[in-house]
C-alpha cells in the first residue's frame, strides 16, 4: 500500500506569488490534515478535511485556504507569500475521523520564499 | 501558541544513559500520541494512550500517559545512537472536535557515542 504522497518536494517562491501543495493520502483515508512546521515551533495546525469538508481549522490568517476533492486527495493554497511562510510543509492522512487513530505523514513540501 | 508544551527542547545524551522528555497540556485531553522524526524525515507514530495512568512499553521506550490526563512522558532507557531525532507528543483536548491533534514544539534528542 503506497503511503501518503505530496508534491513537489521542494519550491522556491518569490513574496506575493501564491503557491498550490498537494497531498495524496493513503487509499481508504478520508481524512487529511495539513501542519507547518518550523525550527523551534513544532507542527502547526493548519486544517483538516474529511469527506470533502473542513472539519477542523488552525489559527492561520485566511491566505492559507484547502480544499479536498472526492477521491480523497487535498490542495492547500497560500497567496500573496511572505517570507515568513518559508517552512515544511506536512500533510497527515488518517483511517477515518476517528478519535483513536494515528497520523501517518507525508514526506512534506519544504517551501522557500525569496 | 502551543498548546501543548514539551520539556526539554534540547536533549543531549550520552549513548548508555537514560533520559526522560515531559509533555504538558492546560486542558485535559481524550488521548496522547507520540510520534520521532528523524532528521530530514517525517514524523511516524510511535504508540497512543487513551487511559487515565497508562503505561505502554515498546523496548527501551516506556510512555505513560498521567492519572489527570494532562500531561504525559517518554522515557529511554540506554540509548542508543538509532534514538537520534526529534519526539513529539500530540494530543486532542476533549473540548475539540476529531481530528485537530495539537502538537508539542518537540524534543530534540542528540545522541553523542
Amino acid at each position: 500500500k503506497a503511503g501518503v504522497t505530496q508534491t513537489p518536494r521542494y519550491l522556491i517562491k518569490t513574496r506575493g506569488q501564491q503557491v498550490t501543495l498537494s497531498c495524496s493520502p493513503i487509499s481508504g483515508h478520508r481524512s487529511v490534515s495539513w501542519y507547518q512546521q518550523t525550527p523551534g515551533q513544532g507542527l502547526q495546525f493548519l486544517f483538516e478535511y474529511f469527506s470533502e469538508t473542513q472539519r477542523n481549522k488552525g489559527n492561520f490568517p485566511g491566505r492559507f485556504s484547502g480544499r479536498q476533492f472526492s477521491n480523497s486527495r487535498s490542495e492547500m493554497n497560500v497567496s500573496t507569500l511572505e517570507l515568513g511562510d518559508s517552512a515544511l510543509y506536512l500533510c497527515a492522512s488518517k483511517h477515518e475521523g476517528g478519535m483513536n487513530t494515528e497520523a501517518f505523514f507525508g514526506q512534506g513540501t519544504r517551501l522557500t520564499v525569496v | 501558541g502551543q498548546q501543548v508544551m514539551q520539556i526539554p527542547q534540547y536533549q543531549h545524551v550520552q549513548e548508555g544513559e537514560d533520559f526522560t522528555t515531559y509533555c504538558n497540556s492546560s486542558t485535559t485531553l481524550s488521548n496522547i500520541q507520540w510520534y520521532k522524526q528523524r532528521p530530514g524525515g517525517h514524523p511516524v507514530f510511535l504508540i497512543q494512550l487513551v487511559k487515565s495512568g497508562e503505561v505502554k512499553k515498546q523496548k527501551r521506550l516506556t510512555f505513560q500517559f498521567g492519572e489527570a490526563k494532562k500531561n504525559s512522558s517518554l522515557h529511554i532507557t540506554a540509548t542508543q545512537t538509532t534514538d537520534v531525532g526529534t519526539y513529539f507528543c500530540a494530543g486532542r483536548r476533549t473540548t475539540d472536535s476529531w481530528g485537530k491533534l495539537q502538537f508539542g514544539a518537540g524534543t530534540q534528542v542528540v545522541v553523542t557515542p
